[in-house]
């Protein structure tokens, strides 16, 4: 059964604190890993990762993939309030249009 | 820019009613999705459309049918709703072919009492 697990499950830091999410899974047929960022609203699309090793970077928040430990790693550094979110891991697989597997998210919040 | 609307941001039912969620998207989305949000599960898939009457399970089919006769809408129905489906339910959907970028509605929070 394909599995996304995230953690921690939820978090709480001060502004300008560094944070790493951490994303693992177990899945057959991996095409690529996706982040979201989910406020008040919907998931917002963040980072889709397919290739180990390489960073994906945007402002603050940089994300990698290590297919070997099949996992995936987020970072925000100098955090803000308004990184406070839930982020959500999932991860793709197959072709078709059944194929994202989504984690239990981690909750952030960011204190002043 | 992609919209996707969803026809309610909170509802509440009482069990045994058979309740309609609708999701509207404008961006000529092949694929559209049903999803139920709850807290320490995460997102779990329950039908997805990839074209106008064509459906398919995803994860979490029990107690849901949908219906999708235009391109545009997706309906997810609670034939007769039960006190286990208050969830907060999301719509999304993407191109066929680019599926991994789906575009989510801002969600319905379905309390059943």
């Amino acid at each position: 059964e394909d599995k996304v697990v995230q953690s921690p499950l939820s978090l709480v830091v001060h502004e300008g604190d560094t944070v790493t999410l951490n994303c693992s899974y177990e899945v057959t047929n991996f095409r690529s890993l996706l982040w979201y960022k989910q406020e008040k609203k919907a998931p917002t699309f963040l980072f889709m990762l397919t290739s180990s090793g390489i960073e994906k970077k945007s402002g603050r928040l940089s994300s990698i993939l290590d297919k070997k430990e099949l996992s995936s790693i987020l970072n925000i550094t100098a955090t803000q309030t308004g990184d406070s979110a839930i982020y959500l891991c999932a991860v793709l697989v197959r072709t078709g249009a059944n194929n994202l597997f989504f984690g239990t998210g981690t909750r952030l919040t960011v204190i002043p | 820019d992609v919209k996707v609307t969803q026809s309610s941001r909170y509802l509440v039912k009482r069990t045994g009613e058979k309740v309609f969620l609708e999701c509207v998207q404008d961006m000529d989305h092949e694929n559209m999705f049903w999803y139920r949000q709850d807290p320490g599960l995460g997102l779990r898939l329950i039908y997805f459309s990839y074209d106008v009457k064509m459906k398919e399970k995803g994860d979490i089919p029990e107690g849901y049918s949908v219906s999708r006769e235009k391109k545009e809408r997706f309906s997810l129905i609670l034939e007769s709703a039960s006190t286990n489906q208050t969830s907060m339910y999301l719509c999304a959907s993407g191109l066929a072919g680019v599926s991994y970028e789906q575009y989510f509605g801002p969600g319905t929070r379905l309390t059943v009492t």
